[in-house]
């Protein structure tokens, strides 16, 4: 199975902080790979698939990038609605599977 | 407007039983592939299963596999999860989603418990 591991797991950031989140898959898997964001009790919302394609009405500040192993998802200026979790799913390989998670917090 | 409406969960013993449900409307349901992921309390996603649009190709996640089964009726625009052998380690809430989850839906809680 392929393992995805996100980092860092959690972080503290300001409004306007430019935010970068990594994913790493343990073997490679082409640009398969989706971003979401999930806020506390509500349900997960898609922003970016195939590495770097913005989800139609998800804001410009969110942009995706890598191929193979190695990704980020980049939020330009934090807004106050995007401090919530974020976890990568890679969909080259079944299983399919996310990453554990990034949790991000007020500063 | 896309909606995938879960039901079926609730409470169940070990080594029970339950079948999801989702029913799902404002897209061509019988040209989709369609997923169940799932969240236990408190902790992260994790993918259960997925079918092809037309119900020949299903797989499974490793926790799995072997004791449920997704399913779907094109004519019912309706998806389903046969969940067999029931653990503790089940409960979560599960999703429905539709192709590599550009759409959730709200969850049902399934409550694996004696």
């Amino acid at each position: 199975d392929i393992q995805m591991t996100q980092s860092p797991s959690a972080m503290s950031a300001s409004v306007g902080d430019r935010v970068t989140i990594t994913c790493r898959a343990s073997q490679g898997i082409s640009n398969n790979l989706a971003w979401f964001q999930q806020k506390p009790g509500k349900v997960p919302k898609r922003l970016i698939y195939a590495a770097s394609s913005l989800q139609s009405g998800v804001p410009s500040r969110f942009s995706g990038s890598g191929s193979g192993t190695e990704f980020t998802l980049t939020i330009s200026s934090l807004q106050p609605e995007d401090f919530a979790t974020y976890y990568c799913l890679q969909y080259n390989n079944y299983p399919w599977t996310f990453g554990q998670g990034t949790k991000v917090e007020i500063k | 407007e896309v909606q995938m409406v879960e039901s079926g969960g609730g409470l169940v013993q070990p080594g029970g039983s339950l079948r999801l449900s989702c029913a799902a409307s404002g897209f061509t349901f019988s040209t989709s592939t369609m997923t169940w992921g799932r969240q236990a309390p408190g902790k992260g996603l994790e993918w259960v299963s997925v079918i092809s649009a037309s119900g020949d190709n299903t797989e499974y996640g490793d926790s799995v596999k072997g004791r449920f089964t997704i399913s779907r009726d094109n004519s019912k625009n309706t998806l389903y999860l046969q969940m067999n052998s029931l653990r503790v380690e089940d409960t979560a809430v599960y999703y429905c989603g539709k192709g590599w989850f550009d759409r959730w839906g709200q969850g049902t809680l399934v409550t694996v418990s004696s």
